[in-house]
C-alpha cells in the first residue's frame, strides 16, 4: 500500500532564506509523485510532478523537487523564500491511474519577515 | 475557463439533516474524487468514480453517499448517520490515465450547528 509522510507539520523561515519541504513515500511500484500547495479556505493547485522523465522537477512559484529512489524521497526546495510563499503544502503519490492519489498530513510553512 | 466548481462555499446544517455539496467539472474528465480536510489530517479520500454510473468508497465512506448520473457532475450526500461532519470537503477529478495529477475545486466547508 502507498503512503506519505512529511517530516514536520510546521516550518518557518525567514524571507529569503532556503526553503526545505520534506517528503518520504512508500510504494511497491515507481510512483508518480506530486507537491500541491493550498491557501486558507481554496483548494489544492498543482506545483510540480514527478513523472520519471527527470529526477530533478522545477515547478511553478521558483520551486523544484528531487526524485531520489534510494531514499524514497520528493523534497520540494526553493532557494529564496518570499512572503507569499506561506501557505500549506502536500505531497502526494500515486502508483497507477489516477484513482489512487494518497496525501500526506501536509506541512505548513511561515515566512518570517 | 475549464475548472472544478464546489457550491455552495459555506454550508450550515443543523444536527439530523442530509445536506448535499455539489461538484461540476468541465473538464472532459473521467475520474472525480470527493475529500475531506480536516486540521493536521491531510486530505481523506470519501468515494470516488471512475466512470459514469460507477463509483467507489474511500478510506472514510461511512455517512457519505454519492451519485454519479453525469460525466460532469459528482455531488456528495453528508448524511445524518456521519457522526462528526464539520469540515472542509473538497472535489477534485482527473484524466483517466497515469501519470496526470488530480485538479481541485475551492472547497466547501460544511458546519454542522
Amino acid at each position: 500500500a502507498q503512503s506519505v509522510t512529511q517530516l514536520g507539520s510546521h516550518v518557518s523561515v525567514s524571507e529569503g532564506a532556503l526553503v526545505l519541504l520534506r517528503c518520504n513515500y512508500s510504494s511497491s511500484v515507481p510512483p508518480y509523485l506530486f507537491w500541491y500547495v493550498q491557501y486558507p479556505n481554496q483548494g489544492l493547485q498543482l506545483l510540480l510532478k514527478y513523472t520519471s522523465a527527470a529526477t530533478l522537477v522545477k515547478g511553478i512559484n521558483g520551486f523544484e523537487a528531487e526524485f531520489k529512489k534510494s531514499e524514497t524521497s520528493f523534497h520540494l526546495t526553493k532557494p529564496s523564500a518570499h512572503m507569499s510563499d506561506a501557505a500549506e503544502y502536500f505531497c502526494a503519490v500515486s502508483e497507477s491511474y489516477g484513482q489512487n492519489f494518497v496525501f500526506g498530513p501536509g506541512t505548513r510553512l511561515s515566512v518570517l519577515p | 475557463d475549464g475548472g472544478i466548481t464546489q457550491s455552495p462555499k459555506y454550508l450550515f446544517r443543523k444536527e439530523g439533516q442530509n445536506v448535499t455539496l455539489s461538484c461540476e467539472q468541465n473538464l472532459n474528465h473521467d475520474a472525480m474524487y470527493w475529500y475531506r480536510q480536516d486540521p493536521g489530517q491531510g486530505l481523506r479520500l470519501i468515494y470516488y468514480s471512475q466512470i459514469v454510473n460507477d463509483f467507489q468508497k474511500g478510506d472514510i465512506a461511512e455517512g457519505y453517499s454519492v451519485s454519479r448520473e453525469k460525466k460532469e457532475s459528482f455531488p456528495l450526500t453528508v448524511t445524518s448517520a456521519q457522526k462528526n461532519p464539520t469540515a472542509f470537503y473538497l472535489c477534485a477529478s482527473s484524466i483517466e490515465t497515469m501519470n496526470t495529477e488530480a485538479f481541485f475545486g475551492q472547497g466547501t466547508r460544511l458546519t454542522v450547528v
